[in-house]
């Protein structure tokens, strides 16, 4: 158990409809990552916040977007959602601002589109 | 094209059979490259990172080298438990993953 949870742990929604993942880091860490694994995109880096405020950005689409609350926590809102979306989402958290400090992963929630 | 090619796709070990893992890549500006474990329907597991071309570092039977354009994960003497997907990334301005490399190891 690495410490950090998500919620949910699965999701089915239909084409066109918006999501929300929820997130919250492993205790005293104050950055928040989020990736998408998919079987024929792999694992992509989406986004990374610290402590409140955007730290890097990756393949991330317009559809989508996050945010980290003050008391840390993350959510990743998806929007206008297709096929192609159907994924599994990880976040993870590390101590530092740097995305080179050891990242710890939570279970994951797997989004389905019908 | 920045990418990042790991091999083999899947390799299969038996026990105590050491061998190693590649990851290739093509970025200009490495800034990292990560190597990572990951189980079936888990989270990534952080292993290593490594900064710079001759760089290595070792975690139990594992041990990760870098050079300019490849790293390697060597896996001495393997168990059974070591089974899993290795993954790869760097960083540059980006981050880029591989696709891993799928590690079966028999009793």
């Amino acid at each position: 158990d690495s410490g950090v949870t998500q919620t949910p742990k699965h999701l089915i929604t239909a084409t066109g409809q918006r999501v929300t993942l929820r997130c919250s880091p492993r205790s005293g860490d104050l950055s928040v990552y989020w990736y998408q694994q998919s079987l024929d995109q792999g694992l992509q880096f989406l986004i990374q916040y610290y402590n409140g405020e955007e730290r890097a950005k990756g393949n991330i689409l317009e559809r989508f977007s996050a945010q980290q609350f003050p008391d840390l926590h993350s959510e990743l809102n998806l929007s206008s959602l297709e096929l192609g979306d159907s994924a599994l989402y990880f976040c993870a958290s590390s101590a530092g601002q740097t995305i080179y400090n050891e990242q710890f992963f939570g279970p994951g929630t797997r989004l389905t589109v019908l | 094209e920045d990418q990042v090619t790991q091999s083999p796709e899947a390799l299969r070990l038996q026990e105590g059979e050491s061998s190693s893992l590649n990851c290739s890549y093509t970025v200009s500006g490495l800034r990292g490259l990560f190597w990572y474990r990951q189980d079936p329907g888990k989270g990534p597991e952080f292993l290593f990172t490594l900064y710079s071309a001759g760089e290595e570092k070792e975690k139990e039977r594992l041990k990760a080298t870098l050079t300019k354009k490849e790293s390697f994960l060597h896996i001495t003497a393997p168990k059974p438990e070591d089974s899993a997907t290795y993954l790869c990334a760097v960083f540059s301005y980006q981050f880029y993953f591989g696709t891993g490399t799928s590690l079966t190891v028999i009793p």
